[in-house]
């Protein structure tokens, strides 16, 4: 069965970068873009960006233009979300989610803890 | 402020309908793309509930529905129970922000 498992939790000082990875099975991890989305506490969902596996472009929202990077390994099956610069107003949940067609999302991972503090 | 407006919170008591609105513009709803809604119980991952304004996976139940006319978009759910209190969120994609959005989220209380 499909399974997105991401890394855990993290707690980051304001200023430091933090990566969070998110390792696909049981499916074929090349076939499919992932997406990234995040929710801060008590607060909605917001989409961070992606990369088209068709073509290899990424698209960020413009929030996180230049803060973001998403880079993927397929032979691990893994894609990893970096954000730098890092701010208290990033303490987050991280998800990914696979991308299915029209940009919805059935299969997320858990979600990481990204606590910004100093 | 997002994207795709939503009432903050609905309301309804066991086995009552309720409809959560999602209101967009023509770079997003009002464009070919399609608009799916998400629940989010609690302390949970979101569940997509209905994908491609009306299209059920498998496994959620035919209380839940959803119908996109123009600029706007709605999710309905019939003969409520407790178990759907819950966050709902619509989402879709922008053509001008070339990028997914989010509506602000709905709190759906039971009574």
């Amino acid at each position: 069965q499909v399974q997105l498992v991401q890394s855990g939790a993290e707690v980051k000082k304001p200023g430091a970068s933090v990566k969070v990875s998110c390792k696909a099975s049981g499916y074929t991890f090349s076939a499919y873009s992932m997406h990234w989305v995040r929710q801060a506490p008590g607060q909605r969902l917001e989409w961070m960006g992606w990369t088209d596996v068709g073509n290899g472009n990424t698209k960020f929202s413009q929030k996180f233009q230049g803060r973001v990077a998403i880079t993927r390994d397929t032979s691990a099956n893994t894609e990893y979300m970096e954000l730098i610069s890092l701010r208290s107003e990033d303490t987050a949940v991280y998800y990914c989610a696979r991308r299915e067609s029209s940009s919805w999302y059935y299969y997320w991972g858990q979600g990481t803890l990204v606590t910004v503090s100093s | 402020q997002s994207v795709l407006t939503q009432p903050p919170s609905v309301s309804g008591a066991p086995g009552q309908r309720v409809t959560i609105s999602c209101t967009g513009s023509s770079s997003n709803i009002g464009t070919g793309y399609g608009v799916h809604w998400y629940q989010q119980l609690p302390g949970t991952v979101p569940k997509v509930l209905i994908y491609g304004n009306n299209n059920r996976p498998s496994g959620v139940p035919d209380r839940f529905s959803g119908a996109k006319s123009g600029t706007s978009a709605s999710l309905a759910i019939t003969a409520l129970q407790a178990e759907d209190e819950a966050d709902y969120y619509c989402q879709s994609y922008d053509i001008n922000l070339s990028g997914v959005v989010f509506g602000g989220g709905t709190k759906l209380t039971v009574l």
